[in-house]
């Protein structure tokens, strides 16, 4: 039972277009969101999350933006640039526990 | 800036040997958590203390696992009676309370 999704599993982009990876969730107690960014051979590092009580929340390159009515997460990275390639992970949660998507991978094009 | 550390990094042991993997968290962080993450999929959650007390398990925490956090600063994960299944990458993360939680840099784990 997967209840955090994200369907592409890879996504290329051209440095300095916009980066937008997708999330798709389906537990509506879910009330915290965040995004992760992974290197090879390193933990999850935080990027950036947002309450379900927003629709939208903005640091620096980095915009998350929350439709609860259709339980779609999305991150937007503009412009990107290549030291943003990785894989990126989006999580869920209701409490202390979170669930995470299975991620997708981003490779930026010089 | 000290983040989350964890020791070992790499870990390889034959089936049937009991293993322990160590987390220290950000120093003023009063919660850890523990996860499991193998190839292709996001990290699992396992179990979580704040401050010394375990507050949740997961089920996929079996009576083989054991998870300790004495006088609640290092964390202490334990697997006895490995099994191949068991090979993964174990990772722990820290926070302050309602705040994002921070990982480390995992340990691997391979059960040959």
């Amino acid at each position: 039972d997967q209840q955090v999704k994200q369907n592409s599993p890879s996504l290329s982009v051209q440095e300095g277009r916009i980066s937008i990876l997708n999330c798709d969730y389906t537990n509506s107690m879910f009330d915290y969101f965040l995004w992760y960014k992974k290197y090879p051979a390193e933990g999850p590092t935080f990027l950036i999350s947002i309450s379900s009580i927003k629709d939208k929340n903005e640091d620096g390159r980095f915009t998350v933006f929350l439709n609860k009515s259709a339980k779609h997460l999305s991150l937007h990275i503009v412009p990107s640039q290549p030291g943003d390639s990785a894989v990126y992970f989006c999580a869920a949660s209701v409490g202390e526990k979170l669930t995470f998507g299975t991620g997708t991978r981003l490779t930026i094009i010089p | 800036d000290t983040g989350v550390s964890q020791d070992p990094r790499h870990k390889i042991t034959k089936r049937g040997q009991n293993v322990t993997f160590r987390c220290d968290p950000i120093s003023e962080h009063n919660r850890l958590y523990w996860y499991r993450q193998t190839l292709g999929q996001g990290p699992e959650f396992l179990t979580y203390f704040q401050n010394e007390a375990q507050l949740e398990k997961s089920r996929l925490l079996s009576d083989r696992f054991s998870a300790e956090r004495p006088k609640g600063s290092f964390s202490t994960l334990e697997i006895q009676r490995t099994e191949q299944g068991d090979s993964a990458m174990y990772l722990c993360a820290s926070s302050r309370q309602n705040s994002e939680q921070y990982f480390g840099p995992g340990t691997r784990l391979t059960v040959t």
